[in-house]
């Protein structure tokens, strides 16, 4: 089977750089990925690591170190409405994607 | 092509009845997906269609739960005698099979209460 570990709640201030981590247990790995869910809406795609190392969209950076079974986002400059939940979702032996628990991130002004 | 679309977007029933949802996905995705999402938990996996043909399906799907995907397009979600515990949001997503890039397309799912 498939399991994810990630923190239940980060706050942080406006501006600031914050990091989600994520480990995972998994038999067969195809690759990482991040998404984000504002409160009542679809989780929507924020970015797939299949291979070791960082990358970058815009404010938002992944990074995947599967040697540790590892990944974090990194959103830096954050803004209000970077307040949401942020799942990370490992697929492993199949096209299945399985996802975490789900990080609250708040953004005090 | 605005997306995944399901319907209905929310969903009252009473304990003991039947429910059916719909999802269209992105026309050229051959890849569809239902999951279950409850308060403060992430998508929980239920079901995968391959164009028609329904590829996995969870070992916590109970025999009440019965998906399909008839011409590889739209797929139907039912459950039958429904219970307190299958009140849930229940999302579709979505995938491109030919350029794989990590990424479903989620719509909005459908929101069941069940009293």
């Amino acid at each position: 089977g498939q399991s994810l570990e990630q923190p239940s709640e980060v706050t942080a201030v406006e501006g600031a750089i914050v990091q989600i981590n994520c480990t995972y247990q998994t038999s067969g790995f195809y690759g990482l990925s991040w998404y984000q869910q504002h409160d009542g809406g679809a989780p929507t795609f924020l970015s797939y690591n299949a291979l070791d190392g960082l990358e970058e969209t815009g404010r938002f950076s992944s990074f995947l170190s599967r040697s540790d079974s590892y990944g974090y986002l990194l959103l830096q400059e954050l803004q209000m409405k970077d307040s949401a939940s942020y799942f990370c979702a490992v697929k492993g032996g199949s096209y299945i994607p399985t996802f975490g628990r789900g990080t609250s991130l708040i953004v005090h002004p | 092509d605005t997306g995944v679309s399901q319907d209905p977007r929310h969903k009252i029933t009473k304990r003991g009845q039947n429910v059916t949802f719909r999802c269209d996905p992105i026309s050229e995705h051959n890849r569809l997906y239902w999951y279950r999402q409850t308060l403060g938990q992430g998508p929980e996996f239920l079901t995968y269609f391959q164009n028609e043909a329904q590829l996995e399906k969870s070992r916590l799907l109970s025999d009440r739960f019965s998906a399909e995907r008839p011409k590889g397009s739209f797929s139907t979600l039912e459950i039958q005698r429904t219970e307190q515990g299958d009140s849930a949001m229940y999302l579709c997503a979505s995938a491109a099979q030919v350029l794989d890039t990590g990424e479903l397309f989620f719509g909005e799912g459908s929101r069941l209460t069940v009293l």
